[in-house]
């Protein structure tokens, strides 16, 4: 199986502000990698797919970047909203694999 | 719109079997796949496996090939996850997922509890 290394693993910080969350691939995985949002009790919303496609409905302040084994997902100006847990996710060959999550804080 | 729709909430004992569903509305059953994803109490995301409606192909992730069933009865577009045998392990919540390479549409979410 493929792992997908995320960092960091928690991140506290200010509305406005503009961060990025890493995600790693054990081997090349070209493009095939996507970004999930899940609220504390919600269930997860795609967000991110093939790398850097904005899924439907989904704010222009985020942003995928990345092909081979690194990839970033980057929020520009931070919301209150945006409080969540977020994990990327490969799809080069099955079964597929989440990463372990980033927990997003507010500070 | 596109909805997937779980079963509710389930409490079992350890041995016992159980089979929660997943109904699909607002688009074309059949041609796309439903995934299941576990997340275990206070954990992240795992995927568990993948069928496509239209012929019952299924993929399962091999720690869980053998533990669990995925099964579909496209007629009344829903998809199936069972257990035969429960185990305290087996307590998260369990959520369906629309598509094949990316999940563009979730369930709500099972919360499945095995307990003695």
């Amino acid at each position: 199986d493929i792992q997908m290394t995320q960092s960091p693993s928690s991140l506290s910080a200010s509305v406005g502000d503009r961060v990025t969350i890493a995600c790693q691939a054990s081997q090349d995985i070209n493009n095939y990698l996507n970004w999930y949002q899940q609220k504390p009790g919600k269930a997860p919303k795609l967000l991110i797919y093939d790398a850097s496609n904005l899924a439907t409905g989904v704010p222009s302040r985020f942003s995928g970047r990345g092909s081979g084994t690194d990839f970033t997902l980057t929020i520009y100006s931070l919301q209150p909203e945006d409080i969540a847990t977020y994990y990327c996710q490969e799809y080069d060959n099955l079964p597929y694999s989440f990463g372990r999550g980033t927990k997003l804080e507010i500070k | 719109e596109v909805q997937l729709v779980q079963s509710g909430a389930e409490v079992k004992k350890p041995g016992e079997s159980l089979k929660i569903s997943c109904k699909g509305s607002g688009y074309r059953f059949s041609t796309y796949w439903i995934g299941w994803v576990r997340q275990m109490p206070g954990r992240g995301l795992e995927w568990m496996g993948i069928i496509d409606p239209g012929d019952s192909d299924t993929r399962y992730r091999p720690s869980f090939q053998g533990h669990v069933t995925i099964s579909v009865d496209k007629s009344i577009s829903t998809a199936y996850l069972q257990w035969s045998s429960l185990t305290a392990s087996d307590t998260a919540m369990y959520y369906c997922a629309r598509g094949s390479y990316y999940f563009d549409n979730w369930g709500q979410g099972t919360l499945v509890t095995v307990s003695s």
